[in-house]
């Protein structure tokens, strides 16, 4: 079965720092890649994803993500945080042949102070 | 045109009752599934059905149970509630086969039990 990890639990910023939230996960086959936000008191909602060609993914409000097989790793960047990107990430991996159930990290909390 | 959604959005009450929390998708989707978010914000499946199958999260106690009258809809049923039983509830849906497997969530159920 697939895991996730997600290595940083808590991270605080300062407006306009760069972001980068670690993604790990454990599979040997192909994998569909995803990472969901949510913001206080609401739903999740997806933010990028990665099936397969160019592993630099763009999402939406300036967030990236990059796909390097080699490191099993599925990286979130910002350049730029804004206070309005406070909100909890979850990295997610689904899998070709494995379990399709979409098997979620424990998230990090991000809090960006003005 | 909300794609998932689920009724009630909040709901207090007490130890013992029966309680149903209902959720539909107008995505077209082929599975649904319930996730529970505990307050460390862990993200936890629960169940996860189509047409084919139920897959049970085998730590999911019985007194939780899933009931889909139709491919759109996946309600979940609560029986003897605890206080530990108190979370916020995630329906979800997806299409196996398209996206990979990319999942939508609905806004979310906030259970307190007293």
């Amino acid at each position: 079965a697939q895991s996730v990890s997600q290595h940083n639990h808590h991270v605080i910023l300062s407006e306009a720092a760069s972001l980068e939230l670690g993604c790990n996960y454990s599979y040997g086959g192909t994998v569909n890649l995803f990472w969901y936000v949510q913001y206080p008191g609401q739903h999740l909602q997806l933010l990028l994803k990665y099936f397969s060609g160019d592993p630099l993914v763009k999402g939406i409000k300036g967030f990236e993500a990059e796909f390097i097989k080699s490191k099993f790793s599925f990286n979130l960047r910002k350049p730029s945080v804004q206070w309005s990107d406070t909100a909890e990430y979850f990295c997610a991996v689904t899998t070709s042949g494995g379990s399709y159930i979409p098997t979620f990290g424990r998230g990090t909390s991000l809090i960006v102070h003005p | 045109d909300t794609a998932v959604s689920q009724t009630p959005k909040y709901l207090v009450t007490q130890m013992g009752n029966d309680k149903s929390i209902k959720c539909e998708q107008n995505l077209g989707h082929d599975t649904m599934y319930w996730y529970k978010q505990d307050s460390k914000k862990f993200l936890k499946i629960m169940f996860s059905y189509n047409n084919k199958e139920l897959i049970i999260n085998e730590t999911v106690p019985n007194r939780f149970s899933p009931k889909s009258p139709d491919k759109a809809h996946l309600n979940l049923h609560i029986n003897s509630l605890e206080l530990g039983d108190s979370a916020v509830y995630f329906c979800a849906s997806s299409h196996r086969e398209r996206s990979g497997n990319t999942i939508y969530f609905g806004e979310g159920s906030w259970l307190t039990v007293v």
